[in-house]
């Protein structure tokens, strides 16, 4: 079974410190994605990388960056956390091509 | 906004009962794709149904896809406690996947 995981479960910032999230796949998919969800407003994309080193905006973009520089690893970074940056954070994997996504357990972060 | 619309918000319904979910997006689509959320955790695609075909099953799960519509439905049958979960719909376009605002299902022993 496809497996991905994400380095915390709940994390608790202050205001105006860097945030590392960190998510890893096992099954060698070349997709990777960062999705926030808020309440009332669904899940929405951050951003997602096709491959290595190569990254792709996605609908809500500001405040954050990204890093994969291995096929496996796709990390989610908070340059200076704010309070509306609270949030649950969702990474997601598949294959090249129109395929289904596979999802971690999410990260609950709360920023105070 | 993108994010396309699901229908109705909340269900409550008794167990052995069916439930039937409905999405529409707003853009062409090269597939729709439904998950399971169960409360607090990831995501679980449950089916995928290409803008080519117009029905699909998977064990009590039945799609079907009205491109012309631009909407989907999901029917549950015979529905069990373990069903509870919101659920939620995501189209596909020439890259990322589009979601819904979800369906929160209830089954009620």
């Amino acid at each position: 079974d496809v497996k991905v995981t994400q380095s915390s479960r709940y994390l608790v910032k202050r205001t105006g410190e860097k945030v590392f999230l960190e998510c890893v796949q096992d099954m060698d998919h070349e997709n990777m994605f960062w999705y926030r969800q808020d309440p009332g407003l669904g899940l929405r994309l951050i951003y997602f990388s096709y491959d290595v080193k190569m990254k792709e905006k996605g609908d809500i973009p500001e405040g954050y960056s990204v890093s994969r520089e291995k096929k496996e690893r796709f990390s989610l970074i908070l340059e200076s956390a704010s309070t509306n940056q609270t949030s649950m954070y969702l990474c997601a994997s598949s294959p090249a091509g129109f395929y289904g996504q596979y999802f971690g357990p999410g990260t609950r972060l709360t920023v105070l | 906004s993108q994010q396309g619309e699901e229908d109705p918000q909340a269900l409550s319904i008794q167990e052995g009962e069916n439930a039937t979910m409905n999405c529409s997006y707003k853009t062409s689509i090269n597939n729709l794709q439904w998950y399971r959320q169960n409360s607090g955790r990831g995501l679980v695609h449950l089916i995928l149904i290409r803008s080519n075909e117009r029905e699909k099953h998977s064990g009590r799960l039945r799609v079907t896809l009205d491109t012309s519509k631009k909407s989907s439905s999901l029917l549950i049958t015979a529905s069990r406690a373990a069903d509870t979960a919101s659920y939620f719909c995501a189209s596909q376009g020439a890259q990322k996947l589009v979601f819904g605002q979800g369906t929160r299902l209830t089954i009620n022993p």
